[in-house]
């Protein structure tokens, strides 16, 4: 009865490819997010979605493009695909932004050879 | 925007000691501060969680302090165990309608 849930769990593709991650909450959250974490580990946000509304939007590439279709889901698409873009991506869902506990999914780790 | 920083990067005690992890913050209205355990390859789940109006709140084994005036925030694990190996993340943030911002992390490591 995951509660937040990410496809794929793992991702290896060549640069220039395009992918996507998809997302979604079970938990009837309003707020959902992207972030990256990279090989230090440090939690980077990328996105916010509130009630399917693009409210936070980091200086990221706009080779990435979140898509929410409804609150319940948040999808990442990455265009052109690029060594540095290898990471873990999480997703993550709140009731509200900001100030209530954040729901993490598995991550999906991505590797770009 | 909010600036939070997190220190030690790497902490290393033996079993049964106490660890303590601190966060300072830039942003004078952040009101909500959570602590976040990221085992290794699993994701970030919070442990614990203070709001400003509180200066202490326990958990067992772990605490969270709060120095609104001098704008930092720890993180107390005691009698530590194998288990709490992990990466630990603070956050801070205004509240609704705000970003979470976190630190850099800790690398604790509880030797047997």
């Amino acid at each position: 009865d995951t509660a937040v849930s990410q496809t794929p769990k793992y991702l290896v593709t060549q640069m220039g490819n395009d992918k996507s991650i998809k997302c979604e909450q079970n938990l009837g959250h309003d707020t959902m997010y992207w972030y990256k974490q990279d090989s230090k580990k440090f939690l980077k946000i990328m996105f916010s979605y509130n009630n399917k509304e693009l409210i936070i939007n980091e200086t990221v590439p706009n080779r990435f493009s979140p898509k929410s279709p409804d609150k319940a889901h948040l999808n990442l698409h990455i265009n052109s695909l690029e060594l540095g873009d290898s990471a873990v991506y999480f997703c993550a869902s709140s009731q509200v932004v900001g100030g209530t506990e954040a729901f993490f999914g598995q991550g999906t780790r991505l590797t770009v050879v | 925007g909010e600036n939070v920083e997190q220190h030690p990067s790497t902490l290393s005690v033996q079993e049964g000691d106490s660890a303590v992890i601190k966060c300072t913050y830039s942003d004078s209205a952040s009101n909500y501060f959570p602590w976040y355990k990221q085992e290794l390859g699993k994701r970030p789940q919070l442990i614990i969680d203070i709001r400003s109006n509180v200066g202490e709140k326990k958990d067992q084994r772990i605490a969270v302090t709060l120095n609104k005036t001098a704008k930092h925030f720890s993180l107390h694990i005691t009698e530590t165990q194998p288990e709490d190996s992990a990466v630990y993340f603070c956050a801070g943030a205004r509240g609704s309608g705000s970003r979470l911002t976190f630190g850099e992390g800790t690398q604790l490591t509880v030797n047997p």
